[in-house]
């Protein structure tokens, strides 16, 4: 079973508009962290935000924020003023404290932001 | 630069031949992970170090990879008898402990 879901393959945002990502996971530990990275053509890995299982505020870090509902088991990740820049794959990521504290990514998403 | 490197970033090599990718992390992070990430799909683990200590492999880490991390610093990783299938960019990362894990620029493996 996957234990990280991105059910929207493609996205496209409107400059200056906010989108959400979407991310589900699946997990049966308590203790564990999700972690959203952006990829874009060039092929680093770029960590965005990050929020853990116990922590009770949503993530924010500048433009981006996290959409943590636990009882639902998403973390969405928000980005607010979409910019040219931000067209790139973005990759949702767990650690589960069971599993060693490795790291499984969903899928991706790719977003393109429309001038 | 104090970031994630790797080297080579690219190699092409031909179906049978052993290849050898090396990642220096960033000097302060003790532990380091290995990732395969092909065309499409988001990175997939493969091993980590805490320290020169192997924790943990991926069952997607036959016995033709292995990984080495000898003096806690920098880390290679070597794949025996390369198949096409080898085919990737792979990936290491490094964190200091449960800390958010700083990728390097990757080396991108073709197998011809």
């Amino acid at each position: 079973a996957q234990k990280i879901t991105q059910t929207q393959p493609g996205m496209f945002v409107q400059e200056k508009e906010a989108v959400t990502l979407d991310c589900t996971y699946d997990t049966s530990d308590q203790s564990y962290g999700l972690f959203w990275y952006k990829q874009p053509s060039s092929g680093e890995m770029i960590f965005l935000i990050y929020q853990g299982s116990y922590d009770e505020q949503n993530a924010t870090e500048g433009r981006y924020s996290l959409n943590f509902q636990k009882a639902r088991k998403s973390a969405n990740l928000v980005i607010s003023a979409s910019q040219l820049g931000d067209s790139a794959m973005y990759f949702c990521a767990m650690r589960e404290e069971t599993s060693y504290d490795k790291v499984i990514f969903g899928p991706g998403t790719s977003l393109s932001v429309i001038p | 630069d104090t970031g994630v490197s790797q080297d080579p970033r690219h190699k092409i090599t031909k179906r049978g031949q052993n290849v050898t990718f090396r990642c220096d992390p960033i000097s302060e992070h003790n532990r380091l992970y290995w990732y395969r990430q092909t065309l499409g799909q988001g990175p997939e683990f493969l091993t980590y170090f805490q320290n020169e200590a192997q924790l943990e492999k991926s069952r997607l880490l036959s016995d033709r990879f292995s990984a080495e991390r000898p003096k806690g610093s920098f880390s290679t990783l070597e794949i025996q008898r390369t198949e096409q299938g080898d085919s990737a960019m792979y990936l290491c990362a490094s964190s200091f402990n449960r800390g958010e894990q700083f990728f390097g620029p990757g080396t991108r493996l073709t197998v011809l």
